[in-house]
């Protein structure tokens, strides 16, 4: 099935720094949002996003919906070791069915 | 708990043996989903529920694969005739309705087929 596109598949970064993921897409979704998953646990929804353009900002992440509503992306800032995990984007379309499409994550590894 | 909960957390089984897998989503959330997860995958959509109407099962990969939702609460995913290729982590999730809700996952059954 259809798979929003997520790369690199890792990424390793200084804790302190800031890193930004992005997420694309062939076809136009009406919302995008953003999950993290730990080892055994299920994802945890950090930001979700409704509107084209739309700017939101959670803490230290901050995502945008792209204008062209096929892609997002996620901006982490002053990295800590506790931003260590999975981080998917998921797109969804308005209907009767609101399933979520997903990317295949991207591993992020912050060192001390 | 507040969250959604599933159980088992593992369950590994011999292949051709049935499996059931169980959802109690937040209280009081009308929409319940399944998704399964591959290793190193992304989340695949199996079936949605919303409400009492009719399910959504265009994601079910084969017809060894059938989910109820009694009494608009607690789902149940039933895999027949495991294979192991439905090797995989099932996450159910639920939202307060459908149409753009934000889902909130349980922490998922980590399913081995030997």
């Amino acid at each position: 099935g259809q798979q929003l596109n997520q790369s690199p598949q890792s990424m390793f970064i200084q804790e302190g720094e800031d890193v930004s993921m992005n997420c694309t897409s062939s076809s136009i979704f009406n919302t995008w949002l953003w999950y993290k998953q730990d080892p055994g646990e299920g994802p945890v929804l950090l930001i979700a996003l409704y509107k084209a353009g739309e700017l939101t900002s959670n803490g230290r992440l901050t995502a945008q919906f792209g204008i062209t509503r096929k892609d997002s992306f996620l901006n982490i800032s002053a990295s800590i070791p506790s931003d260590v995990g999975i981080y998917f984007c998921a797109g969804q379309r308005t209907g009767a069915n609101s399933k979520l499409t997903f990317g295949k994550g991207i591993t992020l590894s912050v060192r001390p | 708990g507040a969250g959604v909960s599933q159980s088992p957390s593992n369950k590994v089984t011999e292949k051709g043996k049935d499996v059931e897998l169980r959802c109690d989503p937040i209280s009081g959330h009308t929409a319940l989903y399944w998704y399964r997860q591959s290793l190193g995958q992304g989340l695949e959509f199996l079936i949605y529920f919303q409400g009492n109407s009719a399910p959504d099962k265009s994601g079910l990969p084969s017809d060894r694969f059938s989910a109820e939702r009694t009494g608009g609460s607690v789902s149940t995913l039933t895999i027949q005739r495991t294979q192991q290729e439905d090797s995989a982590v099932y996450l159910c999730a639920s939202s307060e309705r459908g149409g753009g809700q934000p889902q909130h996952f349980g922490d998922g059954t980590r399913l081995s087929i030997l």
